[in-house]
């Protein structure tokens, strides 16, 4: 089955306290994005990966760093995270090719930073 | 840069009812539109896309966009409102189809029995 995975799904920490999300696709996508949903703000971008080593910002990458050491994996680190990056993340894959492009989206991530 | 705006946050219709999500974009050359359905709990899922092809596009669950490009607008349809149908929607814009995706602030349908 095509799917997006994330982990964990629920997750509260404390400030400072550094911690990674994993994101893993099976479609062999290359193009790979991270977003941060906030009520009223809808989904925004937060960083995103055309390719294995090639990532770079979305809107809001502040307090945040990804990589991309092989296509199926998107992980996103938080080295210090602080309050205000309390939010729900999802992971997304896209397939792409004219009319075949579609993105493909986790389960999502609830993260309480304390 | 692209910019989305979705009018109305909230939007309540009867059920068999007429349901019209609005969705008006920014962009300076013809974009790449979606729009996403999230229900509660869940990860977003693609109801359906406009990729220059046909103007009029049929999705999912029986919902339809028109993409009008002098009123850069994307707006969501169905003519008959199901309980099913209750979840929050947004539309999203993209240009060069692997780039940045702008979502717009989402909308929220209730249907009412």
């Amino acid at each position: 089955e095509a799917q997006v995975t994330q982990n964990p799904r629920y997750l509260i920490t404390v400030t400072g306290k550094k911690l990674t999300v994993t994101c893993s696709q099976n479609m062999n996508h290359e193009y790979m994005s991270w977003y941060r949903q906030d009520p009223g703000l809808g989904l925004r971008q937060i960083y995103y990966s055309m390719n294995v080593e090639v990532t770079d910002k979305g809107d809001v990458p502040e307090g945040y760093k990804v990589s991309r050491k092989e296509k199926r994996n998107f992980p996103l680190i938080l080295e210090s995270p602080s309050p205000n990056q309390t939010s729900l993340y999802f992971c997304a894959s896209t397939r792409t090719g004219g009319y075949q492009e579609t993105q493909y989206f986790g389960p999502g991530t609830r993260l309480l930073v304390l | 840069a692209q910019s989305v705006t979705q009018l109305g946050s909230h939007v309540s219709v009867s059920e068999g009812a007429l349901v019209l999500l609005r969705c008006n974009y920014s962009s300076s050359v013809p974009p790449y539109l979606f729009w996403y359905v999230q229900y509660p709990n869940q990860g977003l899922q693609l109801l359906l896309k406009y990729t220059s092809a046909a103007t009029l596009v049929k999705g999912i669950n029986g919902f339809e966009a028109e993409f009008k490009k002098s009123e850069t607008s994307f707006h969501l349809t169905k003519p008959s409102a199901h309980m099913s149908d209750a979840a929050e929607y947004f539309c999203a814009v993209t240009l060069s189809r692997v780039n940045k995706f702008y979502f717009g602030s989402g909308t929220k349908l209730n249907v009412k029995p």
